[in-house]
């Protein structure tokens, strides 16, 4: 079975700070995917990056960045000199291609406040 | 703006209401989806459709029935819906299903309360 485990519930931190949003990852298949979503409050999930599991190069796209240890399996997020527009739910997702059928698995999400 | 629009955006019903949530996409995209999402916990899939076929069913209560009548239109027909179906659902779209691993395209939501 697959599981996605995001351990921060709530994290706040104020304008300008660095902040990273950790996910832990379990499946038995070999080839998978991993994505983080953005929920900001008007509810759309908005997509944010894809990784599969053959490409462990960390990402960096502005003030985000991935970084991808499948040692660990763990597929952390960091925002960098964070921003009040990055107050959202964070939600990290699994996608295993031999067993989910393209279903995509995600972890309970992670509220990110930034306070000014 | 997000690609996928869903209307309504709320929407109040008693239990032996029937009403629909629609949902749209120009995308081109092939495979639609829908997903209910309670407070504060992740989406949970409910309906897939590959080109307007229905792929998944992932044991859903009859008393939510989906229909595509075209490649761009996702509706969500409700009737007889309980309290505790009062959820955000929500609405995505993909460039296609099998073998899909790209991203998906998220509408804003409707958001629904049952009396």
């Amino acid at each position: 079975a697959q599981k996605v485990t995001q351990a921060q519930t709530e994290i706040s931190v104020v304008e300008k700070e660095d902040v990273t949003l950790d996910c832990v990852y379990e499946t038995r298949d070999t080839t998978y995917y991993l994505f983080w979503y953005k929920q900001p409050p008007s509810g759309e999930l908005v997509f944010l990056i894809r990784r599969n599991s053959f490409d462990e190069q960390n990402e960096i796209s502005g003030r985000y960045s991935w970084n991808f240890q499948k040692s660990t399996s763990s597929f952390n997020f960091t925002i960098t000199a964070s921003q009040v527009v990055d107050s959202a739910v964070y939600f990290c997702a699994l996608e295993g291609k031999e067993t989910s059928g393209s279903r995509l698995t995600f972890g309970e999400g992670t509220q990110l406040t930034v306070n000014p | 703006d997000t690609e996928v629009t869903q209307t309504p955006k709320h929407l109040v019903m008693g239990m032996t209401n029937k009403k629909s949530l629609k949902c749209e996409q120009h995308m081109g995209h092939r495979a639609m989806y829908w997903y209910k999402q309670k407070a504060k916990k992740p989406p949970e899939l409910m309906f897939v459709y590959s080109y307007e076929k229905l792929s998944i069913n992932e044991s859903v209560p009859s008393r939510f029935s989906p229909e595509c009548p075209n490649s761009s239109l996702l509706n969500l027909h409700l009737h007889a819906l309980q309290p505790e179906d009062s959820a955000l659902y929500l609405c995505a779209s993909s460039r296609d299903w099998l073998g899909n691993t790209g991203e998906l395209f998220f509408g804003e939501g409707s958001r629904l309360t049952v009396l």
